[in-house]
């Protein structure tokens, strides 16, 4: 099994949708999770952090489900702006530990929002 | 504003040569990483250094090494390109000590082997 999964996609979405993203981790011991979001041709950027519950920023909810080993992210109002491709992120999870912020990528889910 | 900066965005060199890529952050970050991305195979970590003068492999370090004499300046060198490292390359930086582990990248590097 993969360390971090996601689909692929493309999720292609109406403007004003709700798209709602999974990832899976294979490593019950991880600990921390976050979503990077990445424009094309562009590096990835930190779009939210996913502690413990999970958490929300404007439009964007992340929760956490540590029995099942997933994490999701909820996009309400889909805006044209939010095409991109979203990659979950996970700490303790690979072969170096957490202690020095390792982090390990899923491959990113890639969005694109329609008119 | 963190800034992580690398030399080139884009490269084009032939097969054999030795290639210098440049990372640089501006935020005193004990932590420098560097990354490979490819279509259908994501972000994976060549090699990461936690202070001056360390560093460890990651998952695909064969092929390449890497220096760091000094704390903001982390560089990846290919001894000998190879057409299977044209490449999207990522540097990142971060803080130690515990979260958030936020990682910063720069821009990136596309490298061409020919």
């Amino acid at each position: 099994r993969k360390e971090v999964e996601q689909d692929p996609g493309p999720f292609n979405v109406p403007e004003g949708a709700t798209v709602a993203f999974n990832c899976t981790y294979s490593n019950s011991a991880s600990q921390s999770f976050f979503w990077y979001r990445q424009d094309c041709r562009k590096e990835p950027k930190l779009l939210m952090s996913v502690y413990s519950s999970g958490n929300e920023d404007g439009r964007f909810t992340a929760q956490l489900n540590r029995a099942s080993q997933y994490i999701s992210l909820l996009i309400r109002d889909s805006k044209l702006s939010d095409s991109a491709t979203y990659l979950c992120v996970v700490i303790g999870g690979g072969n170096y530990g957490g202690s020095q912020g390792n982090l390990i990528f899923g491959k990113g889910t890639k969005l694109s929002v329609k008119p | 504003d963190v800034k992580v900066t690398q030399s080139s965005r884009y490269l084009v060199k032939r097969t054999g040569e030795k290639v210098f890529l440049e990372c640089v952050q501006d935020m005193d970050h004990e932590n420098m990483f560097w990354y490979r991305q490819d279509p259908g195979l994501g972000l994976r970590l060549i090699y990461f250094s936690y202070d001056v003068k360390m560093k460890e492999k990651g998952d695909i370090p064969e092929g390449y090494s890497v220096s760091r004499e000094k704390k903001e300046r982390f560089s990846l060198i290919l001894e000998s390109a190879s057409t299977n490292q044209t490449s999207m390359y990522l540097c990142a930086s971060s803080t130690s000590g515990g979260p958030p582990y936020e990682q910063y990248f720069g821009p990136g590097t596309r490298l061409t082997v020919t």
